[in-house]
């Protein structure tokens, strides 16, 4: 079964200044989605960005990118120019090519200090 | 149509009590899904739906459970017999089966 690993319970980063949350994840498949969920305080979650394991280009979405390294399993986020609506739970999440579920990391707190 | 809708969104049920839980879908999304998550973990996977059919259940999915999605619009998740160990936040999901599944603000449960 595959598993999703976030290392990091909690993280806090300076307003504008850069971050970057882990994930690893264990699977013996070569096909999978990779996904960064943001769930706000009492707010629902949404997508921030995804990852297809056949695209060796890492996926950017305005200030959010990711480091995918295929190889090491490894996942990371960084957020750019970091704003306080950045602040909330971050999770990992990985989908099998041709299955349904979802699997998601533990999730990492994400503080921003003014 | 504004995105997938919960309800009710607080729950509090005595232990041994049936609770009913609704997620209604975006409309044009035919795949549905139902998560639980508890506190400070994240969502884990409960079943799936595609239309009106009931396509996997996890293990998580005790006897006790059951979901229905008829007619492929409207599902609905209930827990007979509740324990204290069901309190959670289930979470409902969808989409049209492109990449992204769109949650909807969950049920937080709560079985005293």
């Amino acid at each position: 079964a595959q598993t999703v690993t976030q290392s990091q319970p909690e993280m806090s980063v300076q307003e504008a200044e850069t971050v970057t949350l882990s994930c690893t994840y264990d699977t013996s498949e070569s096909d999978y989605y990779l996904f960064w969920y943001k769930q706000p305080p009492s707010r629902q979650m949404i997508l921030v960005i995804r990852q297809e394991a056949y695209k060796q280009q890492n996926a950017t979405e305005n200030r959010f990118s990711v480091n995918f390294q295929k190889a090491a399993k490894s996942f990371s986020l960084k957020i750019s120019d970091s704003q306080l609506g950045d602040a909330a739970m971050y999770f990992c999440a990985y989908r099998s090519e041709g299955a349904q579920k979802l699997v998601f990391g533990q999730g990492t707190r994400l503080t921003i200090n003014p | 149509d504004t995105g997938v809708s919960q309800n009710p969104r607080h729950k509090i049920t005595k232990r041994g009590q049936n609770v009913t839980f609704r997620c209604d879908p975006i409309s044009e999304h035919n795949r549905l899904y139902w998560y639980r998550q508890t506190l400070g973990q994240g969502p884990e996977f409960l079943t799936y739906f595609q239309n009106e059919a009931q396509l996997e259940k996890s293990r998580l999915l005790s006897d006790r459970f059951s979901a229905e999605r008829p007619k492929g619009s409207f599902s609905t998740l209930e827990i007979q017999r509740t324990e204290q160990g069901d309190s959670a936040m289930y979470l409902c999901a969808s989409t049209e089966g492109a990449y992204e599944q769109y949650f909807g603000p969950g049920t937080r449960l709560t079985v005293t």
